[in-house]
C-alpha cells in the first residue's frame, strides 16, 4: 500500500505565490523527508523533519509534521519559475531492519511566469 | 567529494536480454539503496544492501532481478530475460548510515532503461 500520499496531485501557481503540497502516511516513522525531482533527473533532498520536530525551515521551505494526523505539509514561498518540479515525500521504512524510503507519488508544481 | 555516479545513463535492450545497471556511491558511505520508478509516479523501493551484504530486498521481484554490492567496485542491479514492464528509471542512493536514524540519502541521475 502507498505510505506517503502527496495532495494535490498537481499545482499551477502564478511566480511569487506560495506553494502548499501536504502528505499524508499511513505507519509510524522515525523521519518525514522531502524531495525535488525536476524531469527526467535524479532527486534533489530539499529537508528532512524528525518525528519529534513539529516545523522545520530552510531558506523559502518551511515543512510541518503532525504526528497524531500522519500528515506533513511542504510551503514554498515566493514561488519561481526554478521551482517548477516534481515534489515527493518520503518516510523511513525502519521496521524490523528495514530501511530506505517510501515514496508518495508526488506534486507536480508549475509556476508560471 | 564526487556524488553518486550511475552508468549507463540510458539503456535500451530488446526482450530476453540482460541489463546491467551500475552505481558508485558517495565516498564514505557504506550503505546503497535501488530505487524503481515508473512514468508519473513516485519511487518504490527495491533493495538494501551494505557492503558484501544484502540487508532487505523485499522489494524486489522474486525473479530475474538480483542486486550485490561486493567489496571492492560498484554496487550492481542486474535484470536477466527483460520484459517491456521492466521499463522504467532505476535510481541509486547511498548514505553513510541508516535512513531511519535521520540520514540523508543521496540520489543518483538514474539509468533509463527501454526494453523494446
Amino acid at each position: 500500500s502507498q505510505q506517503g500520499e502527496e495532495d494535490p496531485q498537481a499545482l499551477s501557481i502564478q511566480e511569487g505565490e506560495n506553494a502548499t503540497m501536504n502528505c499524508s502516511y499511513k505507519t509510524s516513522i522515525n523521519n518525514l523527508q522531502w524531495y525535488r525531482q525536476n524531469s527526467g533527473r535524479g532527486l534533489v533532498h530539499l529537508i528532512l523533519i524528525r518525528s519529534n520536530e513539529r516545523e522545520k525551515h530552510s531558506g523559502r521551505l518551511r515543512v510541518t509534521l503532525d504526528t497524531s494526523k500522519k500528515s506533513s505539509s511542504l510551503l514554498i514561498t515566493a514561488s519561481r519559475a526554478a521551482d517548477t518540479a516534481s515534489y515527493f515525500c518520503a518516510t523511513d521504512r525502519f521496521r524490523g531492519g528495514a530501511d530506505g524510503l517510501t515514496f508518495g507519488k508526488g506534486t507536480h508544481l508549475i509556476i508560471q511566469p | 567529494n564526487a556524488g553518486v555516479m550511475q552508468n549507463p545513463r540510458h539503456l535500451v535492450r530488446r526482450r530476453g536480454q540482460e541489463a546491467r545497471l551500475r552505481c558508485s556511491p558517495m565516498k564514505g558511505h557504506s550503505h546503497v539503496y535501488w530505487y524503481r520508478q515508473l512514468p508519473e509516479e513516485g519511487l518504490k523501493f527495491m533493495v538494501y544492501l551494505q557492503k558484501e551484504n544484502i540487508i532487505d530486498e523485499s522489494g524486489m521481484p522474486k525473479e530475474r532481478f538480483s542486486a550485490e554490492f561486493p567489496k571492492e567496485g560498484p554496487s550492481i542491479l542486474r535484470i536477466q530475460q527483460v520484459v517491456r514492464g521492466d521499463s522504467a528509471a532505476y535510481f541509486c542512493a547511498s548514505s553513510p548510515g541508516a535512513v531511519a536514524a535521520g540520514n540523508e540519502q543521496y540520489f543518483g541521475p538514474g539509468t533509463r532503461l527501454t526494453v523494446t
